[in-house]
């Protein structure tokens, strides 16, 4: 069965410091991908990075990069020069398994500090 | 990636009532996902909805409580059952064919 877990429920952050947030993940499959999903007071679901199991970099988007270490199943997000805008919570996600549909870790709070 | 219009946005409903939700596609996709949020908490998958065939509910969802439709490539709907305080949630609708998967803006239930 596919688990992703995180273990962070709330984190503060000084504005403009950098802020990795953490993620494990356990699948028996071969092929999967990896998602992060940012989730204001709104309620809109934003997606943020992807990174596919055979990808060889890590994903970058703009502020925001994925550090994807496969032996130890970590798929942590990073954001630089955080914002106050970047509070929200975030959800690592994981694609697989039949009709390839996705899973949620339980997410993290982030609140950035001004 | 497709984009998804969903309604009702929010509803506030009577116990023991039904309320249906419906999600439309600007794209054709294969597998459409229904997804509850319960207040504070994180998306549970509830069911995928297949086009032509009866959809796949995870553990813990029955089909009597959320049955599904999905009568072509660009809608699908969700209905809520005979619901009770406890089915107060977000609920949204996904699909994942083209690039990342994205979401609809969620239909915010209230059970009274």
């Amino acid at each position: 069965a596919q688990k992703i877990t995180q273990t962070q429920p709330g984190m503060f952050v000084q504005e403009k410091e950098a802020v990795t947030l953490d993620c494990t993940y356990d699948t028996s499959d071969q092929s999967y991908g990896l998602f992060w999903y940012k989730q204001p007071s709104s309620g809109e679901m934003i997606f943020l990075i992807y990174q596919g199991s055979y990808d060889e970099q890590n994903a970058t988007e703009g502020r925001y990069s994925l550090n994807f270490q496969k032996a130890r199943k970590s798929a942590n997000l990073v954001i630089s020069a955080s914002q106050l805008g970047d509070s929200a919570m975030y959800f690592c996600a994981m694609r697989g398994g039949r009709d390839d549909k996705i899973i949620f870790g339980k997410g993290t709070r982030l609140h950035i500090l001004p | 990636s497709a984009v998804i219009s969903q309604k009702p946005s929010r509803d506030i409903c009577q116990r023991g009532t039904s309320l249906t939700i419906q999600c439309q596609v600007d794209s054709q996709v294969t597998m459409m996902f229904w997804y509850r949020q319960q207040p504070g908490q994180s998306l549970t998958l509830i069911a995928t909805a297949n086009q032509g065939s009866e959809a796949t509910y995870e553990s813990g969802f029955v089909i009597d409580k959320f049955p599904i439709s999905r009568p072509n490539l660009t809608f699908s709907t969700l209905t809520v059952s005979n619901m009770s305080p406890e089915d107060s949630s977000i609920y949204l609708c996904s699909v994942g064919d083209r690039g990342p998967y994205t979401f609809g803006s969620g239909t915010r239930l209230t059970v009274v």
